[in-house]
């Protein structure tokens, strides 16, 4: 049973525009959530994070947004570059510097030239 | 600074050999963890260590899987006897404390 799930195996985004990264978790004991981005033959790298108090952190381009009634967070980046074309991962973990992340499964985003 | 260092980056090897992957971690991070990548269930975390203790195996699929940390610079995860559905990427972590957990390269397993 995934308790953080990325429903979206992939996602096609052009240059310019915003990309818009679902997950959803079951477990309602996960406070904390984390967004890690991955390029290929490398290891994820943090890029994001939220605690259950907010409802939307932002870094930049990067904004995550929380809603706890549906179990849900989003990760947008706007205006979307080639450079973001990676992997992300969406994870919780009880409280923030919990050492346990479930992470989902991953949403490979291509931004188109 | 070198960053966490996995080895090898890529291992075939054929059903029933024995696997040893290894990790040195961020020198100064006392905690150190093992993630196994999937297409379906994307990064499970296995077994994570602090200060060379493991705290939490709840992750390791099947007694065939082992993991040590002899001392505060040096892992294994080894899989004995190995099986095709165990193939994956193996990423290793390091982090101090609850900060951050940075990643290695991780190593491409097959088992043929």
């Amino acid at each position: 049973d995934q308790q953080v799930k990325q429903n979206s195996p992939s996602l096609s985004v052009q240059e310019g525009r915003i990309s818009i990264l679902n997950c959803d978790y079951t477990n309602s004991m996960f406070d904390y959530f984390l967004w890690y981005k991955k390029y290929p033959a490398e290891g994820p790298t943090f890029l994001i994070s939220i605690s259950s108090i907010k409802d939307k952190n932002e870094d930049g381009r990067f904004t995550v947004f929380l809603n706890k009634s549906a179990k849900h967070l989003s990760l947008h980046i706007v205006p979307s570059q080639p450079g973001d074309s990676a992997v992300y991962f969406c994870a919780a973990s009880a409280h923030q510097g919990a050492q346990k992340l479930v992470f989902g499964q991953g949403t490979r985003l291509t931004i188109n030239p | 600074d070198a960053g966490v260092i996995q080895s090898p980056r890529h291992e075939v090897t054929e059903m029933g050999q024995e696997v040893t992957l290894r990790c040195k971690p961020i020198s100064g991070h006392n905690s150190l963890f093992w993630y196994r990548q999937t297409m379906m269930r994307g990064l499970e975390l296995l077994i994570y260590f602090n200060n060379n203790v493991p705290i939490d195996d709840s992750g390791m699929p099947e007694d065939r899987f082992s993991a040590k940390m002899p001392n505060a610079s040096f892992s294994t995860l080894k899989i004995q006897p190995s099986e095709p559905r165990d193939s994956a990427v193996y990423f290793c972590a390091s982090s101090r404390g609850g900060d951050e957990q940075f990643f290695g390269p991780g190593t491409r397993l097959t088992v043929l």
